[in-house]
């Protein structure tokens, strides 16, 4: 079973377009991640939901919405899409507050815009 | 200045080698450590935490250097399947939103 699974792997779509990435995690974790990895190889993390709460929410264009609809799910919806943001967006989950602060990663959804 | 650095090699290591590298962070309030490890177009995996007073998992040891903020990471009798990009990462709190450095790529050769 994939612990943490996002869709699509793959998303190529044309600027100004909306588009949305799920992530789901049969974990059973109280906290999940989206993180962008660009070009350079650079990881950063975006938002931070705990228990459906945005707990995290770095210096991300307002394009960028997460929704969390259960602890289990939180999905990025980026509107807009400009060339920059093309990048692999991963997903994590971790469970705060227990005895490993593991995140673990989705296998990442690699976004092209053109 | 980047809140996590690291070089980013790569470091070419003949198999059965060993090699080591750092990662210096800033921020002195970070309170937790860990080394994850990315394959190439894959995602990153927990290697290991890095505890105060340095731990060994295996081949691989971690230290930790709060006095000069710096973790370091050796591989002992490097295996071609260790070539990998390293990351490390420091949070300010356990729990607390994880900042990556930019990597270290190894590559193990024959």
């Amino acid at each position: 079973d994939t612990a943490v699974s996002q869709t699509p792997k793959y998303l190529v779509t044309q600027m100004g377009n909306d588009k949305s990435i799920k992530c789901e995690q049969n974990l059973g974790h109280d906290t999940m991640y989206w993180y962008k990895q660009d070009s350079k190889k650079f990881l950063k993390i975006m938002f931070s939901y705990n228990n459906k709460e945005l707990i995290i929410n770095e210096t991300v264009p307002n394009r960028f919405s997460p929704k969390s609809p259960d602890k289990a799910h939180l999905n990025l919806h980026i509107n807009s899409l400009e060339l920059g943001d093309s990048a692999v967006y991963f997903c994590a989950s971790s469970q705060v507050g227990g005895e490993s602060y593991e995140q673990y990663f989705g296998p990442g959804t690699r976004l092209t815009v053109t | 200045r980047k809140e996590v650095e690291q070089d980013p090699g790569p470091f070419n290591v003949p198999e059965g080698a060993t090699v080591a590298f750092n990662c210096t962070y800033s921020n002195s309030a970070s309170q937790s450590f860990f080394w994850y490890r990315q394959d190439c177009r894959k995602e990153p995996k927990l290697l290991m935490s890095v505890y105060s007073s340095g731990n060994e998992d295996g081949r691989f040891t971690a230290q930790l250097n709060r006095a000069s903020q710096y973790i370091s990471l050796l591989i002992r009798d490097s295996k071609l399947s260790d070539s990998a990009t390293y990351l490390c990462v420091v949070s300010k709190a356990a729990g607390n939103k994880l900042t990556f450095g930019g990597g270290t790529r190894v590559l193990v050769k024959p």
